[in-house]
């Protein structure tokens, strides 16, 4: 099983400062990494899929990056509803996996 | 429009069972790779299966031999047949729509609690 890590477990920011979230996989998923945003009592959101493609509808100030098994969410600019916990998930092989989560909140 | 909605969930006792549904419309289960994800109280996405266009079928370490997906073209459902549950199986279930190594639409979810 592929495990993914995230870091940090808590990111505390205030809206229009720039947010750097982080996974990384125990062995290389190439670049099937994906990112989704989930607030409280909704489903997961899919924001970036191939590690770097925005999915339909996603603003531009979400953006993803690399490949293996190091990868980044950057949000440029916090917008007040970008408060959320983040999740990446590899889909390498057919047994996938999801990282922890990051638990974006206002500072 | 496209959209997965759950159905099935509810109270069982340990070693009980239950059947989940997932109705799609405005698109096709057989033509996708269609997953059931779940997430315990307060926790985070655990994936729970996976089923293929050609009918291949893939379970995590957690869940195999207890369960099984499957799906019906006619009736354009997926579904999680859940045996042997105990309590680590309580979670909201979602199924989700298979896209490029992910998943890009998801139902809201059916809540499955295991006690006695």
């Amino acid at each position: 099983e592929i495990v993914l890590t995230q870091s940090p477990a808590t990111l505390s920011l205030s809206p229009g400062e720039r947010a750097t979230l982080s996974c990384r996989a125990s062995q290389s998923v190439s670049s099937y990494l994906a990112w989704f945003q989930q607030k409280p009592g909704q489903a997961p959101r899919l924001l970036i899929y191939d590690a770097s493609n925005r999915a339909t509808g996603i603003p531009a100030r979400f953006s993803g990056s690399g490949s293996g098994t190091d990868f980044t969410l950057t949000i440029s600019s916090l917008e007040p509803e970008d408060f959320a916990v983040y999740y990446c998930q590899q889909g390498s092989n057919s047994r996938f996996t999801f990282g922890p989560g990051t638990k974006v909140d206002i500072k | 429009e496209v959209q997965l909605v759950e159905s099935g969930g509810g109270l069982v006792q340990p070693g009980g069972s239950l059947r989940l549904s997932c109705a799609a419309s405005g698109f096709s289960v057989s033509s996708h790779y269609m997953s059931w994800v779940r997430q315990a109280p307060g926790k985070g996405l655990e994936w729970v299966s996976v089923i293929y266009s050609g009918s291949s079928t893939y379970y995590a370490d957690s869940v195999k031999g207890r369960f099984t997906i499957s799906r019906l073209n006619s009736k354009n459902t997926l579904y999680l047949q859940m045996n042997s549950l105990t309590s680590e199986d309580t979670a909201v279930y979602s199924c989700a729509r298979g896209y490029l190594g992910t998943f890009d639409i998801w139902g809201q979810g059916t809540m499955v609690t295991v006690s006695s």
